[in-house]
């Protein structure tokens, strides 16, 4: 089956930084979607982006299709961005997600 | 707007009790899926369904059941509870099509003790 892997698996900031978050998938999908958890467990839908720039405030995010991997900057990041970062692919029918294993994001005020 | 609502929000139970994960969304949602989480992963899908009547495994369904008897439900069911099943579990739902975001619950947190 298709494999996500998500880089880093960790880090840290200082609120107010930049960071970037690297999703590389091994096949072609018609799907991919950026999920936050919060620390309370809920997953939040920041942006389905199959190919192509979308931006939502401090938060963007881009897909190269034909290269296989998708990225999402949070810029000017704040406390309440802590939280996991999922990226998750589908590429059948019926929309079955398939997860990585997420980047898990702290900042620091 | 409930969106993906899920119950209960925890549950504790005893190894070889059975007991049914409840997932409503009021979306008009065709698709509707069943995911776990374990601790410090992914998620991965248990099951899904494309309409009334028609449901399909995942990649984790063994020990898991699941009916679709009408659009707004569908109901993850375990027997004989193991604690391999000790997990968080989240229902999602989406329009048609292999293209549409999913729309997450807020998840039931199940241990099997």
């Amino acid at each position: 089956g298709i494999q996500v892997e998500q880089s880093p698996p960790d880090l840290i900031l200082q609120e107010g930084a930049n960071s970037t978050l690297r999703c590389n998938f091994s096949d072609s999908v018609n799907n991919l979607q950026w999920f936050h958890q919060n620390p309370w467990g809920q997953l939040i839908n920041l942006f389905y982006i199959p190919s192509g720039t979308k931006q939502n405030g401090r938060l963007s995010a881009t897909t190269v299709a034909t290269e296989r991997y998708s990225l999402l900057y949070i810029s000017s990041s704040q406390t309440t961005d802590s939280g996991v970062y999922f990226c998750a692919v589908s590429m059948e029918y019926g929309n079955k997600l398939v997860f990585g294993a997420g980047t898990i994001l702290r900042v620091k005020s | 707007n409930a969106g993906v609502t899920q119950t209960p929000k925890f549950r504790i139970l005893k190894i070889g009790q059975s007991m049914t994960l409840q997932c409503a969304q009021d979306m008009n949602h065709n698709y509707m899926y069943w995911y776990r989480q374990d601790p410090g992963m992914g998620l991965k899908l248990i099951y899904y369904s494309v309409g009334a009547g028609i449901t399909d495994k995942g990649e984790v369904p063994n020990g898991y059941n699941v009916s679709r008897s009408t659009t707004e439900d569908f109901p993850l069911r375990l027997e004989l509870a193991a604690p391999s099943q000790t997990s968080v579990y989240f229902c999602a739902s989406s329009y048609p099509g292999g293209d549409q975001p999913q729309h997450f619950g807020d998840g039931t947190r199940l241990s099997i003790l």
